[in-house]
């Protein structure tokens, strides 16, 4: 009930293609939902997070898709580039607990 | 502002050596949070300390350890090293009462 399933593994699309990264969580009580993107050699940075009021936010290219009744959020990059790159995570928590991350998908965006 | 510092930056350690990672967090923060990232686990939760005091752990070996000083930075450390224990380690600080956690650049570990 703690686990965070995260698919794709990995991805490859074209510049300009719409990646879509899923996740699906069974604990109801989770509250935070981040997605991380992180660089080879560095750590996770954060990209944007959900609370589960809303079922869309988006900040620049990012935008995230939740879906309450579902157990499902996704994350999908608008015209994608080369620099994004990337290995992205999906995590959740509820306050005062550790985040629970899923296995992370690679990302490939070629040119 | 400066992020989360960790240092050394990378390790190689012997079976059976202990290790001693540190971290200093974003300034203003006082949670810590540690986390073992490896190829086949992802990213794997080992505790969280806040005000000097173990808040969460996860579920690892006693051979895990960490503490929290006054000045929020903080140490974990490795006894008894196994090859299984290479990774990168990874240290998140946050704001009391957040959950916006920021992560440092880790530390790689090699155990030969």
């Amino acid at each position: 009930q703690q686990q965070v399933k995260q698919s794709p593994q990995s991805l490859i699309v074209q510049k300009g293609g719409i990646p879509i990264i899923n996740c699906a969580y069974e604990n109801t009580a989770f509250d935070y939902f981040p997605w991380y993107q992180q660089f080879p050699g560095k750590g996770p940075a954060l990209l944007i997070a959900i609370r589960p009021d809303v079922s869309e936010k988006k900040e620049g290219r990012f935008t995230i898709s939740f879906n309450k009744s579902a157990k499902q959020f996704s994350l999908h990059i608008m015209d994608s580039q080369p620099g994004d790159s990337a290995t992205y995570f999906c995590a959740a928590n509820q306050a005062g607990t550790a985040l629970i991350f899923g296995k992370g998908t690679t990302l490939s965006v070629s040119s | 502002k400066a992020g989360v510092t960790q240092t050394p930056r990378y390790l190689i350690k012997t079976r059976g050596q202990q290790v001693t990672l540190s971290c200093s967090p974003i300034s203003g923060h006082r949670s810590v949070s540690w986390y073992q990232q490896t190829p086949g686990q992802g990213l794997q939760f080992l505790f969280e300390y806040f005000s000097e005091t173990q808040r969460n752990k996860g579920n690892f070996p006693g051979r895990f350890s960490g503490r929290q000083f006054s000045n929020s930075r903080s140490e974990m450390n490795v006894s008894t090293l196994e090859l299984g224990d290479s990774a990168l380690y990874l240290c998140a600080s946050s704001l009391a009462g957040t959950t916006e956690q920021f992560f440092g650049p880790g530390t790689r570990l090699t155990v030969l």
